[in-house]
């Protein structure tokens, strides 16, 4: 089954940027969407189809997809930033679809 | 709104079952792909189950032969019975709308609900 590889952990000061990758075969060729998870709490749906904002999602996230590297961008980091982000593709030829990254701590220091 | 609310978790010894429910509002299950997805104690997200409008089920290898997807239409629910829960199946449970364009997002998620197995 298709497997997806993000960072455990990523760290930047606030204002700065936050750049989390999240890689895998050929993964330009799939939509990626991402979720944040800050503790305690369920996940939430911060970029889907590699590059779309949910509605009530800032502008300061933003998403690509190329090649075997899909990534989420945080401009701007602020410390309510601070959480677990993963990154999720659909695979539709597979009897395991839904395939999750491992996840990447966001730390704003 | 739309709003996924799950319950039934709690505390089973090994080797016991234990079924969990969504209740949808908002939207129709049976009109949407739904998917189970749990969390481990200080792990990451692990999908586990996801059911398609048109009635297929698929399953992780880790619950395959174990877990059973399932919803009621007259309920507006999804369900998730577990039988022979292993210590490894403690984790908190959310179920997501897995909306269907050209891909699968889990758009809506539920607050989960915690099963833990121990004796």
């Amino acid at each position: 089954s298709y497997v997806l590889t993000q960072p455990p952990s990523v760290s930047v000061a606030p204002g700065k940027t936050a750049r989390i990758t999240c890689g895998g075969n050929n993964i330009g060729s799939k939509s990626v969407h991402w979720y944040q998870q800050k503790p305690g709490q369920a996940p939430v749906l911060v970029i889907y189809y590699d590059s779309d904002r949910p509605s009530g999602i800032p502008e300061r996230f933003s998403g690509s997809n190329s090649g075997n590297t899909a990534t989420l961008t945080i401009s701007r980091v602020e410390a309510g930033d601070e959480a677990d982000y993963y990154c999720q593709v659909w695979d539709s030829s597979s009897d395991h679809p839904l395939v999750f990254g491992g996840g990447t701590k966001l730390t704003v220091l | 709104e739309v709003q996924l609310v799950e319950s039934g978790g709690g505390l089973v010894q090994p080797g016991g079952s234990l079924r969990l429910s969504c209740a949808a509002s908002g939207f129709t299950v049976s009109s949407n792909y739904m998917s189970w997805v749990r969390q481990a104690p200080g792990k990451g997200l692990e999908w586990v189950s996801v059911i398609y409008s048109g009635g297929s089920t698929y399953y992780a290898d880790s619950v395959k032969g174990r877990f059973t997807i399932s919803r009621d239409n007259s309920k507006n629910t999804l369900y998730l019975q577990m039988n022979s829960l292993r210590a490894e199946d403690t984790a908190v449970y959310y179920c997501a709308r897995a909306r269907y364009s050209s891909s699968v997002v889990a758009d809506y998620w539920g607050q989960g609900t915690l099963v833990t197995v121990s004796s």
